[in-house]
């Protein structure tokens, strides 16, 4: 069975630019998340989909992040522009329906500069 | 408001002996209870969960405990293997939300 896959695996890019993360779930899994981990911490629910539908999205600062999952398959995750204190990896992860067996992908880590 | 604490940011074993995981939580709404562990440049794999119905569940080497009335849980890793060196975390949730993790554990298993 294949994995979480997401690209890119790395990015730096500058303050102010604005960066997309692709995610593509494991098959027939509904449920997708996407989660921020900064350096030192454990990993932050940044927004919840169910399908193509959002299911809690409470701590996405929706004034530069932005999510979506067309088809309720693949998502992208959007950060536009830029802060430094973005930095961080950013993991995707899938689940037939929470919460056991959320699988994670390998992360996208983003560096601000 | 941190709702799921991991209060030992390391801990050192050596190889063969008992390793002891804590995770401490504030909601006692919380369904189900998650160890992770990531190795550098991965993602988190699941290790083990246990639901709040029960106090103990094992999987080979692996055993968590849960107090509720603490409101507390525990990994414990018996034997411990160079392998097993990973950081470790604790995750929560209720039926149908997001998991809500800790800061994590860093183990290191020495030979």
């Amino acid at each position: 069975e294949a994995g979480v896959a997401q690209s890119p695996r790395y990015k730096i890019i500058e303050k102010r630019q604005s960066v997309a993360f692709w995610c593509n779930p494991i098959s027939g899994h509904a449920t997708l998340y996407w989660y921020q981990q900064i350096l030192g911490q454990g990993p932050k629910l940044l927004i919840q989909f169910q399908n193509n539908g959002v299911v809690d999205d409470s701590q996405l600062p929706k004034d530069r992040f932005s999510a979506e999952r067309l088809k309720g398959v693949d998502s992208t995750l959007k950060i536009q522009p830029a802060k430094l204190e973005d930095s961080a990896v950013y993991l995707c992860a899938s689940s037939l329906a929470p919460p056991i067996g959320a699988f994670f992908g390998q992360g996208t880590r983003l560096t601000v500069v | 408001d941190q709702q799921v604490k991991q209060n030992s940011p390391s801990l050192s074993v050596q190889e063969g002996r008992i390793s002891i995981l804590n995770c401490d939580y504030t909601n006692s709404m919380f369904d189900y209870f998650l160890w992770y562990k990531k190795y550098p440049a991965e993602g988190p794999t699941f290790l083990i969960s246990i639901s709040s119905i029960k106090d103990k569940n094992e999987d080979g080497r692996f055993t968590v405990f849960l107090n509720k009335s603490a409101k507390h849980l525990s990994l414990h890793i018996v034997p411990s293997q160079p392998g097993d060196s990973a950081v470790y975390f604790c995750a929560a949730n209720q039926a149908g939300t997001a998991l809500i993790f800790g800061k994590g554990t860093t183990l290191s298993v020495s030979s």
